[in-house]
């Protein structure tokens, strides 16, 4: 299995509704990064966490680490259509040179 | 600011042709990554280079796919032959540098393979 797993693989939500996604990792990190894909286009970083800081926010956005269970949250606040997008959590890990792992992604559908 | 630059949009070609894909990185940047995405999957490291060194091409499969970076700046990545199996989007990405972590990215070449 991969380095970084989301769960769950897809959200589906009323706007104005909070969305959770979370992401299992196997190894020590040095930072992890969360990713939005809308269809079709490039990956739009959102966040980064080191290995030291346990939560961030950035506007809606909130990203919580717990290095001890290996896993991290993205929690999307008053989620609106234009959220619908592929979400990905990416490690940079000693144990995997150092270079970017991306998970499979969760796919968020906000309905409005 | 120009974001990364990436073309072309999307290809489609018969198996055993071959294939190119260019990037014009965010200036300034001096690291370059290439990536692999297959539908429903994350972005898998192929490449990257550090100004004109490829410094981690453990996954680029040698045999059928090849990359340079001339000067540092604009970077192809080549596939000859392609097949079947090579069906996937490429996207480019780069950072000011490998410590900073933010990624940047193109908006991907997706290619197709008859």
């Amino acid at each position: 299995s991969q380095q970084g797993e989301e769960d769950p693989q897809a959200l589906s939500i009323q706007e104005g509704e909070n969305a959770t996604m979370n992401c299992s990792y196997k190894t020590s990190i040095n930072n992890l990064q969360w990713y939005r894909q809308n269809s079709g286009r490039g990956l739009v970083h959102l966040i980064l966490i080191r290995s030291n800081e346990r939560e961030k926010h950035s506007g809606r956005l909130r990203v919580t680490l717990d290095t001890s269970k290996k896993s991290s949250s993205l929690l999307i606040t008053a989620s609106r259509a234009a959220d619908t997008a592929s979400y990905f959590c990416a490690t940079d890990a000693p144990e995997y040179g150092n270079k970017l792992v991306f998970g499979a992604g969760t796919i968020l559908r906000v309905k409005s | 600011e120009a974001g990364v630059v990436q073309s072309p949009r999307y290809k489609i070609i018969e198996k055993k042709q071959p294939v190119a894909f260019w990037c014009n990185p965010i200036s300034g940047h001096n690291t370059l990554y290439w990536y692999l995405q297959n539908l429903g999957q994350g972005p898998e490291l192929l490449i990257r280079y550090e100004n004109e060194e490829a410094v981690d091409d453990s996954q680029l499969p040698k045999d059928r796919f090849s990359a340079e970076r001339l000067k540092g700046v604009d970077s192809t990545l080549k596939i000859q032959p392609a097949e079947l199996g090579d069906s996937a989007v490429y996207l480019c990405a780069s950072s000011l540098d490998r410590r900073t972590g933010e990624l940047f990215f193109g908006e991907g070449s997706r290619l197709t393979v008859l």
